[in-house]
């Protein structure tokens, strides 16, 4: 498709179990970012990745997120031991990336409830 | 780092009337300014930006207005339609990664 993909769009889990969210970006978009956004909230930054230089992960709230981008194009963040504060909705975006202020384009997210 | 804050949190107008929504930003060295709508169930769209070089941009009923001095800018969306309604967020960027967004603007325009 010609927009940003998320999968999957809906993960319902038990509190300890690990997860992998997936997104597939726009073909050609070197710049990645995952975000997290609860209810009624603002994006909280995670991590981007740029072509193949070394990603950001400033935004990762523990050890127990990571992420990683194969090949420059689809990414996967994991959530180990998953708690219930992880609740939330997981955004990726993707940008052309190679100039400054290139908008970001969204895909619909990752509905993770944590039972 | 940069902080944006954006008000008002919730706005309800009539339809065809004008719906006006503020944000705030503390770093001066910020110079992209996009804003998104989120629709329930989906992720942001972008709607319009503005860059630092640039006081006002329109787009048919949107417009955006930027005030470097006062470090604030505002979209403005005119003749509202009850199709506008959804949560509406602002950000900011230095450039690069790293964008900063508001804390959202729920907007219901009635019928």
């Amino acid at each position: 498709g010609a927009g940003v993909s998320q999968s999957p769009s809906n993960k319902v889990t038990e509190k300890g179990k690990d997860v992998e969210l997936r997104c597939d970006p726009i073909s050609g978009h070197t710049a990645l970012y995952w975000y997290r956004q609860s209810l009624g909230q603002g994006l909280e930054f995670l991590i981007y990745f740029q072509g193949n230089s070394a990603p950001d992960k400033s935004g990762l709230p523990s050890d127990r997120f990571s992420a990683e981008r194969t090949g420059g194009s689809v990414s996967t963040l994991t959530i180990q031991r998953t708690q219930q504060e992880d609740s939330a909705v997981y955004l990726c975006a993707s940008s052309l990336g190679y100039e400054r202020r290139q908008p970001q384009h969204f895909g619909d997210g990752t509905r993770l409830s944590i039972l | 780092g940069e902080n944006v804050e954006q008000h008002p949190s919730t706005l309800s107008v009539q339809e065809g009337d004008s719906a006006v929504i503020k944000c705030t930003y503390s770093d001066s060295a910020s110079n992209y300014f996009p804003w998104y709508k989120q629709e329930l169930g989906k992720g942001p769209q972008l709607i319009i930006d503005i860059r630092s070089n640039v006081g006002e941009k329109k787009d048919q009923r949107i417009a955006v207005t930027l005030n470097k001095t006062a470090k604030h800018f505002s979209l403005h969306i005119t003749e509202t339609q009850p199709e506008d309604s959804a949560v509406y967020f602002c950000a900011a960027s230095i450039g690069g990664n790293q964008f900063y967004f508001g804390t959202g603007t729920s907007l219901t325009v009635i019928p």
